[in-house]
């Protein structure tokens, strides 16, 4: 069982609001990722992290913002959440070495009225 | 670009009988292969991984297979019960490639 958390695991907020989605793993993983998914369909990258200080954008376009203070924390960010950012969002870890493994949190699933 | 993709989106199999889930992958330099399992609500779950130096490798109850010469990935899942229904990705990364590039999905439904 992965030690991967997520909160909040549901969200519903209206147009215009910032909000932050949270992930924290106690698995002193270097490697982080954010993926978006929606219901039935495949997972995209949209951000990841080498470690700390180290962010960069993933393969698919967003609006999002993450940040990476800390090795166990890695933080998504909507400045201004719209109907479009309804999704679920998906955070992993994995360490460097031997392989690459990724583990996942429970999710959040993000609806913007 | 380079892609994974799956066969077939859906798969309904009788409770008890084996199951096996393909993939395919276009990228030649692929070194490592993992399948997950996404039940609904949840996050996907590791299941089990096998590199490229391998044709075989097995675990409980399933097995993956591996041929590289067709660049084609398997699941097969034996004596399937009501809790293998999900949604099962495989995933790849290439050698030096810090990410891994999933496939569609493919969703096993079992039959009571």
């Amino acid at each position: 069982e992965a030690d991967i958390y997520q909160t909040p695991r549901y969200l519903v907020i209206g147009t215009g609001k910032k909000i932050t989605l949270e992930c924290s793993q106690t698995m002193g993983h270097d490697k982080m990722y954010w993926y978006q998914q929606d219901p039935g369909m495949e997972l995209h990258l949209i951000h990841y992290s080498y470690g700390v200080n180290s962010t960069e954008k993933g393969d698919l376009s967003s609006e999002s913002t993450v940040s990476r203070i800390r090795t166990e924390h890695f933080p998504l960010t909507l400045e201004s959440a719209r109907p479009s950012h309804t999704s679920q969002y998906l955070c992993a870890s994995s360490e460097r070495v031997p392989t690459d493994t990724q583990y996942f949190g429970p999710g959040t699933r993000l609806t913007v009225l | 670009g380079e892609s994974v993709g799956l066969h077939l989106p859906t798969l309904s199999v009788q409770e008890g009988d084996n199951s096996i889930i393909n993939c395919a992958y276009s990228n030649s330099a692929s070194d490592y292969f993992i399948w997950y399992k996404q039940e609904s609500g949840k996050g996907p779950q590791f299941i089990i991984d096998i590199r490229s130096n391998m044709d075989k490798r097995q675990g409980q109850r399933v097995t993956v297979l591996l041929n590289k010469t067709v660049k084609h990935l398997s699941l097969q899942i034996a004596a399937t019960q009501p809790g293998d229904s999900a949604v099962y990705f495989c995933a790849e990364n290439g050698f030096g490639n810090e990410k891994l590039t999933f496939g569609t999905g493919t969703r096993l439904t079992i039959i009571p």
